[in-house]
């Protein structure tokens, strides 16, 4: 079992729709998690970070946290074709020490 | 402001061959982490480097070394090249001590192709 697994789609919505990205995680002492957006060939930009259970609102951004579940998603309202790119999800693990990122979902926000 | 900044941009060695990638933190932060990402895959951890001593490593082979200078910066040091190295190398700063909470800042990458 992978310690972070995502759908590596591609997911395929409609401009304006909201896309629905989800993440789940094996090592129950991660502490904090994080959105990262990857363009072709660029490094990751961080999007969303988020601790504690519930959502946490950025813009046109939610991530949703349920650790009893070990479940991270993230909401993107209105999506633009600007929003389609790859994203990945990370936990923080190894003591807080390194980033465990997942394989990206593929995201194609279609006009 | 500066970010976090990596050179070179691209690099093409062939197998066999030894590489030396840079990285400088961004402002204020002490610890580096190197990340190796290869064509869709996620970043795969490496080391991390603090107070020039490497303070946690990733399941890379003893090819993968590094450093850590005083002022911060780090090198990433790969021996003997194999194809499979081909990829794209980031470096992360953040700061030691820092809540679990803070991200770590992502340079923009050096490609390095293996031939």
């Amino acid at each position: 079992q992978k310690e972070v697994e995502q759908n590596s789609g591609p997911l395929s919505v409609p401009e304006g729709a909201i896309a629905s990205l989800n993440c789940t995680y094996s090592d129950r002492g991660s502490q904090s998690f994080f959105w990262y957006r990857q363009y072709s060939g660029k490094s990751p930009e961080l999007i969303m970070s988020i601790y504690s259970n519930g959502d946490k609102e950025d813009g046109r951004f939610t991530a949703q946290l349920n650790k009893a579940s070990q479940y991270v998603s993230l909401l993107i309202r209105d999506s633009q074709p600007s929003d389609s790119a790859t994203y990945l999800c990370a936990a923080l693990t190894g003591g807080g020490n390194k980033l465990t990122f997942g394989t990206g979902t593929q995201l194609k926000v279609e006009l | 402001d500066a970010g976090v900044t990596q050179s070179p941009t691209h690099l093409i060695k062939t197998r066999g061959q030894q590489v030396t990638l840079r990285c400088s933190p961004k402002s204020g932060h002490d610890t580096v982490s190197w990340y190796q990402q290869a064509l869709g895959q996620g970043p795969q951890f490496i080391f991390q480097y603090y107070e020039e001593e490497e303070r946690q490593r990733g399941n890379f082979p003893d090819r993968f070394s590094g450093h850590q200078f005083p002022n911060y910066s780090s090198e990433l040091n790969v021996n003997a090249l194999l194809l499979g190295d081909s990829a794209l190398y980031l470096c992360a700063s953040t700061v030691s001590g820092a809540p679990p909470t803070d991200t770590q800042y992502f340079g923009p990458g050096t490609r390095l192709t293996v031939l």
